[in-house]
Parts: C-alpha cells; sequence; structure tokens
C-alpha cells in the first residue's frame, strides 16, 4: 500500500519552457503533498507543501509565481516550472501524506523527476 | 541555528556485521524522528518512527534509538547483507508538527 506516482521521470528541454510534474497518491487519499528539490550530495529541500483544495505554503526562498503548485484532489498535485532555466536543474520529488494519522505518519515518496534544462 | 548531522562520509562495512548511523541535531525539539531509505536516483522509502517518548524501536533487522538529552538518534542494521547498500536520510519534525525537515544521509556500503 501508500503508493505514490510522480510523472514524468525525465525531462530535458529548452530553457524559458514550462514544465509540468504530477505526482499522484494511487492508493490513499493524500491530505497533504509535499514538494522537495534535491542537488547532488545534498539532502532534500522542502518546497513547499499543499493540504487539499487550499493554496501551497511555500518556503522562505521559493518563489511561488515560479514554481506553481496545484492539489485540486486528494490524489493529484502538480508541480508546474514555469519559464524553466538552467538553474532550475534538479531533482524534483514529491510526496504523500494520507488522512489518517495526524503529522507524525511518515511520507510516501514519488520516484521523482530529474529536470534538465539546455 | 538548527542543524542536523548525519555522517556525509560513506560507512563501508562487511557483510554479515552490524551498521550503525547517527543523527544528530541541535536546535531542534522534535516530537519524533524518521529514517528513510534513498537509492540512486528513487524517492526515499520509510523505515522507521521514533516519537520523543520511546527510547527504541525495532522492525526485522532495523533499530532505531532516540536520546532527546543527547539529541542523537542511532540507526542499526544487524546482519548486514549487500542489498542494505543505500544511503540512510533521519528526519525529524520540525515548525510545527506537519513540516519535517530531513539530514543530508550517510551512503552505507555492504561489501560481501
Amino acid at each position: 500500500g501508500a503508493v505514490v506516482s510522480q510523472h514524468p521521470s525525465r525531462v530535458i528541454c529548452k530553457s524559458g519552457t514550462s514544465v509540468k510534474i504530477e505526482c499522484r497518491s494511487l492508493d490513499f487519499q493524500a491530505t497533504t503533498m509535499f514538494w522537495y528539490r534535491q542537488f547532488p550530495k545534498q539532502s532534500l529541500m522542502l518546497m513547499a507543501t499543499s493540504n487539499e483544495g487550499s493554496k501551497a505554503t511555500y518556503e522562505q526562498g521559493v518563489e511561488k509565481d515560479k514554481f506553481l503548485i496545484n492539489h485540486a484532489s486528494l490524489t493529484l498535485s502538480t508541480l508546474t516550472v514555469t519559464s524553466a532555466h538552467p538553474e532550475d536543474s534538479s531533482f524534483y520529488i514529491c510526496s504523500a501524506r494520507g488522512k489518517t494519522g495526524g503529522g507524525n505518519q511518515p511520507q510516501h515518496f514519488g520516484d521523482g523527476t530529474r529536470l534538465s534544462i539546455l | 541555528s538548527q542543524k542536523i548531522e548525519q555522517n556525509s562520509e560513506a560507512l563501508n562495512i562487511q557483510e554479515g556485521k552490524t551498521a550503525t548511523l547517527t543523527c544528530n541535531y541541535t536546535n531542534y525539539s522534535p516530537a519524533y524522528l524518521q529514517w528513510y531509505r534513498q537509492d540512486p536516483g528513487r524517492g526515499p522509502v520509510f523505515l522507521l518512527l521514533i516519537r520523543e517518548n520511546e527510547k527504541e524501536k525495532r522492525k526485522e533487522r532495523l533499530k532505531v534509538t532516540f536520546d532527546t538529552t543527547l539529541k542523537q538518534s542511532l540507526f542499526h542494521i544487524t546482519a548486514s547483507q549487500p542489498a542494505d547498500s543505500a544511503t540512510y536520510l533521519c528526519a525529524l519534525n520540525s515548525g510545527g508538527y506537519q513540516k519535517v525537515t530531513f539530514g543530508i544521509g550517510t551512503k552505507l556500503q555492504v561489501i560481501p
């Protein structure tokens, strides 16, 4: 149980393109989803937290107009990197937490999206 | 400032031995701490959660301890196998109950 599917797994595109990444919880309802980015040999950096039906909460230093997050249903959240530039190249990972149990429940992660901007 | 410290140097261990990984934290008062495994190019996979009022937690060959006085958690893998080779991340709640902050991880290599 608790499977999270993230798509696409890899994207290579030109500078200035907008890229959408999808994160789906396949067998549970995710009231909260998290978006992280990870640079090589660095820890996961939380970008934003999204609760279904409400606006995402962004971490300090993350541009909300650059990284658009939509959490329209209990099983789907999307991250759109708008007008991507080479410095946005990174490994983006989503995670989801279910309804039951409260804040100390583990997060279930997708397999990440490797974004490369040329 | 707040810090989560894991030994970023790789840990090499002989198959069959017990691997012990350390997670130290500064300026946090976590209600719980979690351990995850991450393989290259993949997302982390949850392993164990331990609460602040628990000293030890076990799951099969895994054992986690949590010492809130020392501000440290130890993660043990007994009878280690080459398949246990991966990066292990500790994570603790911060800035409220919902948010979790991750350490950089320790890469474990189990040598046959």
